[in-house]
C-alpha cells in the first residue's frame, strides 16, 4: 500500500535561518507531488507541484523553493526564513489518472 | 484562485443529514468535483469525487446538478466527529488541486 512520510513534524526556527522539509512517498511510482501551506486559521495555499523529477511549478512567488531529486522525494527549502513563513506545511501526492490527493501528517513551522 | 464558492459555515444537528452546497459555474467538461475535509491540525482527508453522475460511498453521497454548475455533499447521519472544514474542489484529473476557504461544519449535540 502507498504511504507518505513527512518530516520533521514540528520545528521552531529563528528569522533568517534556512529551512528544509522533506517528503517521501512509498508504494507508487511517478506520482504528482504537492506542497501546501496553511497559516493559522486560514485555508490551504498551494505552493508547488511537480509532475516528474526536476519538474516544479510554483504557484506563489516567495522565498521558498522546492526540488524533486528523486521520483518519490519532494523537498521544500528556504535560504532565509521570514516571520510570515510560519504555518502548517503539508506534502501530498496523487496519481494522474485517479486524481485523489493523499496528504502527509504535516510539519508545523514556527518562525521567531 | 479556487473555482468554487461555498458557504463559510453551517450547523447540523447530530444524527441528521448534513447537506453542504458548492457552486462551480465555470466548470469545464473534463473537470471533476472533489470533496475533502480537514479536522483541526490534520491533513485533509479525501471524501468523494464525481464527474457528472451522482456518487455514493461509505462516507457520503455527491449530488451533481445536470448542468454541473453546482453540487451537494450529503453526510446522511452526521456525528460529532464530522465537525470539520469541508472543501469542494474542481480539477481535471487531479493535477492541480486548489483549495478555497471551504465550509466549516459544526455538528451540534
Amino acid at each position: 500500500s502507498q504511504t507518505i512520510h513527512q518530516w520533521p513534524a514540528t520545528l521552531v526556527q529563528p528569522v533568517g535561518s534556512p529551512l528544509s522539509l522533506e517528503c517521501t512517498v512509498e508504494g507508487t511510482s511517478n506520482p504528482n507531488l504537492y506542497w501546501y501551506r496553511q497559516a493559522a486559521g486560514r485555508g490551504l495555499q498551494l505552493l508547488f507541484y511537480s509532475v516528474g523529477i526536476g519538474q516544479i511549478s510554483s504557484e506563489v512567488p516567495q522565498n521558498l523553493s522546492a526540488s524533486r531529486p528523486q521520483d518519490r522525494q519532494f523537498i521544500l527549502s528556504s535560504k532565509k526564513l521570514l516571520l510570515s513563513d510560519s504555518g502548517f506545511y503539508l506534502c501530498a501526492w496523487s496519481v494522474y489518472t485517479a486524481g485523489e490527493l493523499f496528504f502527509g501528517e504535516g510539519s508545523r513551522l514556527t518562525v521567531l | 484562485d479556487a473555482k468554487t464558492t461555498q458557504p463559510t459555515s453551517m450547523d447540523c444537528a447530530e444524527g441528521r443529514a448534513a447537506n453542504l452546497p458548492c457552486n462551480h459555474s465555470t466548470i469545464s467538461g473534463n473537470e471533476y468535483v472533489y470533496w475533502y475535509r480537514q479536522i483541526h491540525s490534520q491533513g485533509p482527508q479525501y471524501i468523494i469525487h464525481g464527474l457528472k453522475n451522482n456518487e455514493t460511498n461509505e462516507m457520503a453521497s455527491l449530488i451533481i446538478t445536470e448542468d454541473r454548475k453546482s453540487s451537494t455533499l450529503i453526510l446522511p447521519h452526521a456525528t460529532l466527529r464530522d465537525t470539520a472544514v469541508y472543501y469542494c474542489i474542481v480539477t481535471d484529473y487531479g493535477q492541480n488541486f486548489v483549495f478555497g476557504p471551504g465550509t466549516r461544519l459544526s455538528v451540534l449535540p
